[in-house]
């Protein structure tokens, strides 16, 4: 079973800290991709990233940086959490090949509360 | 840049009956594909449906289909015969084939089905 796992499913953390976000994948996926869901705004793309260390913005950077070291590994990071990054957080992934499945595999969210 | 617009915060339908989720974006480009997500309260996103523009034969997945009309940039979901497992956060979502294959979702729309 195709798998694309976060490392925490409830995360708290205070203003100011930094935070780690994980998500592994182990299908070979080229694409991995950082969003964030809020209620009324739907998911809006952060970064994503379609090799190893190379990275792209998506619509709403700010404030978030990631890491991807290894193919199956992309990191997202929040370098001072600040209250108004206090959402639910979804690492998906993708093939890059057109003819294979291009449907997106996503994990089961983390929710991060930041106090 | 492309949107997704889902003017229908909730929706109610009973068992059985039959209900339609609206789906708008805009574009500029021809080729592209659009899908329905299912994000039930385990948060996990399920893929309901995909709809290739360049088919102009609309989707089906059992009970579920699609008025795709490319003309009108409109993309709707019928759920057929609905049954309590229907009942979820559905997103519509659009994607690109610029390098990456990143998704555009719109915000969502919430499914109660009563019985």
């Amino acid at each position: 079973d195709v798998k694309v796992t976060q490392s925490s499913r409830y995360l708290v953390k205070r203003t100011g800290e930094k935070v780690f976000l994980e998500c592994v994948q182990d299908m070979d996926h080229e694409n991995m991709f950082w969003y964030r869901q809020d209620p009324g705004l739907g998911l809006r793309l952060i970064y994503f990233s379609y090799d190893v260390k190379m990275k792209e913005k998506g619509d709403i950077p700010e404030g978030y940086s990631v890491s991807r070291e290894k193919k199956e590994r992309f990191s997202l990071i929040l370098e001072s959490a600040s209250t108004n990054q206090t959402s639910m957080y979804l690492c998906a992934s993708s093939t890059l090949d057109r003819a294979r499945n291009e449907k997106l595999f996503f994990g089961s969210g983390t929710q991060l509360s930041v106090l | 840049a492309q949107t997704v617009t889902q003017s229908q915060p909730e929706m109610s339908v009973q068992e059985a009956e039959t209900v339609t989720l609206s789906c708008t974006y805009d574009t500029s480009e021809s080729d592209y594909y659009l899908f329905w997500y299912k994000q039930p309260p385990s948060r996990q996103m399920i893929l309901v449906i995909r709809q290739e523009a360049y088919k102009q034969q609309n989707a089906t997945e059992n009970r579920f289909s699609v008025n795709f009309q490319k003309a009108a940039k409109s993309f709707s979901l019928k759920i057929s015969d609905s049954q309590l497992g229907d009942a979820a956060m559905y997103f519509c979502a659009y994607r690109t084939l610029e390098y990456g294959n990143k998704l555009v979702f719109g915000a969502g729309t919430i499914l109660r089905v009563k019985s």
